[in-house]
């Protein structure tokens, strides 16, 4: 079955750096991924899919990218600001050809942003 | 409009009684899912409803666990005889349509402790 690994649980960075946070799968490449932000006492929320045909997804300060052949994906904060502050969760497809629904979320890196 | 609605938001139970969690979707999502996070663990996948079809119990524990969704709408998801290793926050999402490629829409959560 599919694994996710998010290979740092901590990331602290200074402000205005660039954040650059990793996922790992372990097998066969998902149609789509992904990444979910979390803050303390709240559900998770979506930030970005990007689908397996694309290298590269923007948004504002966020790019997303996708490696099929490395088996990752990489997000990144550009300028950073305390308050993106928070664990990242990136989740993919955990059956091949899809569950209809059973995404599996990596355990998260929590980031944090000094000013 | 309103988002994913849970209660309660937190719930102390003794071990080996009953307890019964409660999710109001967005109106209009189809897709609705349940998962728990444990401290320091990932989101696990517990069950999920789509429209009219029998749910994906596959991620349920034990025969403990059971839910159930009525009218397509909310849904109450049952813990029985309840154990110290139920403790957890319990996340309920909601999704346009089922499928890997929609975004879950997540609640807040309900804080279950079982003393």
């Amino acid at each position: 079955s599919q694994k996710i690994e998010q290979n740092s649980e901590a990331l602290n960075i200074q402000e205005g750096k660039t954040a650059t946070l990793t996922c790992n799968y372990t097998n066969y490449s998902p149609a789509y991924l992904q990444w979910y932000r979390q803050d303390p006492g709240r559900g998770p929320v979506f930030l970005l899919l990007i689908r397996e045909n694309e290298k590269e997804k923007r948004k504002e300060r966020l790019k997303v990218t996708f490696d099929t052949t490395l088996k990752q994906s990489l997000f990144h904060i550009t300028a950073s600001q305390p308050a993106d502050s928070a664990t990242y969760l990136c989740a993919l497809d955990s059956l091949y050809g899809g569950s209809q629904g059973n995404l599996i979320f990596g355990k998260g890196t929590k980031l944090s942003v000094k000013p | 409009g309103a988002g994913v609605s849970q209660s309660p938001s937190n719930k102390v139970t003794e071990k080996g009684k009953d307890v019964e969690l409660r999710c109001d979707p967005i109106s209009g999502h189809t897709a609705l899912y349940w998962y728990r996070q444990s401290l320091g663990q990932g989101l696990e996948f517990l069950i999920y409803f789509q429209g009219n079809s029998a749910p994906d119990k596959s991620g349920l524990p034990s025969d403990r666990f059971s839910a159930e969704r009525t009218g397509g709408s909310v849904s109450t998801l049952t813990i029985q005889r309840t154990q110290q290793e139920d403790s957890a926050v319990y996340l309920c999402a909601s999704s346009l349509a089922g499928g890997e490629a929609n975004e879950r829409f997540f609640g807040p959560g309900t804080r279950l402790t079982v003393l």
